[in-house]
Formats: C-alpha cells, structure tokens, sequence
C-alpha cells in the first residue's frame, strides 16, 4: 500500500494558461475524490468517481474545470483558462467503499500569476 | 447540506497539557474522520470514528452519533502536535466529505 500520490506537487501557471493534475488512488480503490483547499479553510468537495462514472460534481466546479478517471485508475483533473482566483491546494483521496475511511494524497499547490 | 462546526478555532497550550477539540455536525452521518494537516499541507488520517471511542496512543476520540458531535482528546500535548485539526463528515447520502473550518494547534516548549 503505497498511498495515494498526487503529481505535479507544486504547479506555477500564468493566467489564462490551462493546467493539468494527476492523481493515482491507493490500488483496488473504488473511489476517488477531488477536493480544493484555500488559506485559512477547510477542503471543500468538488468531484468523485465510482470507479469511472463521475457521480457528483460541486457547483464550485466551473466549465473551466474538467475531471476525468479513465479505466478506473488514476484521474486527471484539468482548468482551463486559469483565474488568480483558482490559486489553492488541489487535494486527492480514495475509499475502498462509500462510507469508508478517506485517505488523502499530499496535494497539487497551484499559484496562477 | 450539512453543516459542520468546530471549536475552539485556535488554542495554545504549553507542552505536556491536555486539550479537548469539539466538532458538531447538523445531520446523521455514514462516516466521520479526524484529519491533522501538516505545515505542508498533507492530511493525516487520525481516526475514523462515526461512532463509538477510539484510542491511539495519546490521542483518543469519541462520537456520540445521536447527539451529533464528536470531540478529540490530546494529552501529554507535544509541539509536534501543532498544526491544524480537521473535523469531516459523509452524510447518509453518500459521496463527499464535509469538512469543518479547523482548530489550529499551537503548543509551547
């Protein structure tokens, strides 16, 4: 069990620009969430996957925003067309099962210029 | 949807005192869980305790599921144990973690 394990760990963008995150679940994990992380707040929920199927996405997450998890596996999460304002940590986690413990990747820390 | 309030939001102790971290939550939940987060931001699983008491070396926890709150116990505080705590329930509907605004830790030497 290696963990969940997010890449790139730092991700530095110009405005405008578009912007891609990979995250890989801990292996037989059924679910994986996405979650985004300002200053001086707690993570707010923005998308999961049941295996592959995208089953809820938070308001929070705009047309620029897209989230992927092809085959099951890892998951790409994308912004397009960067803000200042999407300037936050962008956290991963899995589940074996709905309900179960939620374990978290250390994190994508995005600063759009 | 559900809310979820922690207090106190900050608290500074002196190494080796004990504190209580309280957590409230407005609905039934399928899953509760305590997260520390590290100055570089990770989330580290404390316990996952929807109900019932837990026990971890210094750290305990306890989930009164019918009255909605849940508290962390820290003794023998040590200034490793700085940083910030995190709250987060799952509501029976399944899916997303909520998570509540944090108790920032700070404990003296």
């Amino acid at each position: 069990d290696t963990g969940v394990s997010q890449n790139p760990r730092h991700k530095i963008t110009k405005r405008g620009q578009n912007v891609t995150f990979r995250c890989d679940p801990i292996s037989e994990h059924n679910r994986l969430y996405w979650y985004r992380q300002t200053l001086g707040q707690g993570p707010e929920f923005l998308t999961y996957f049941q295996n592959e199927a995208q089953l809820e996405k938070s308001r929070l997450l705009s047309d620029r925003f897209s989230a992927e998890r092809p085959k099951g596996s890892f998951s790409t999460l994308e912004i397009q067309r960067t803000e200042q304002g999407d300037s936050a940590m962008y956290l991963c986690a899995s589940s074996l099962v709905s309900g179960g413990t939620q374990y978290f990747g250390p994190g994508t820390r995005l600063t759009v210029l | 949807g559900i809310q979820v309030e922690q207090s106190p939001p900050d608290l500074i102790l002196q190494e080796g005192a004990n504190s209580t971290l309280r957590c409230n939550f407005s609905d039934s939940v399928n899953n509760l869980q305590w997260f520390h987060q590290n100055p570089w931001g990770q989330l580290i699983n404390l316990f996952y305790i929807p109900s019932g008491t837990k026990q971890n070396g210094r750290l305990s926890a306890t989930t009164v599921a019918t009255e909605r709150y849940s508290l962390l116990y820290i003794s023998s505080s040590q200034t490793t144990d700085s940083g910030v705590y995190f709250c987060a329930v799952e509501s029976n509907q399944g899916g997303k973690l909520i998570f509540g605004q944090g108790t920032e830790l700070s404990v003296k030497p």
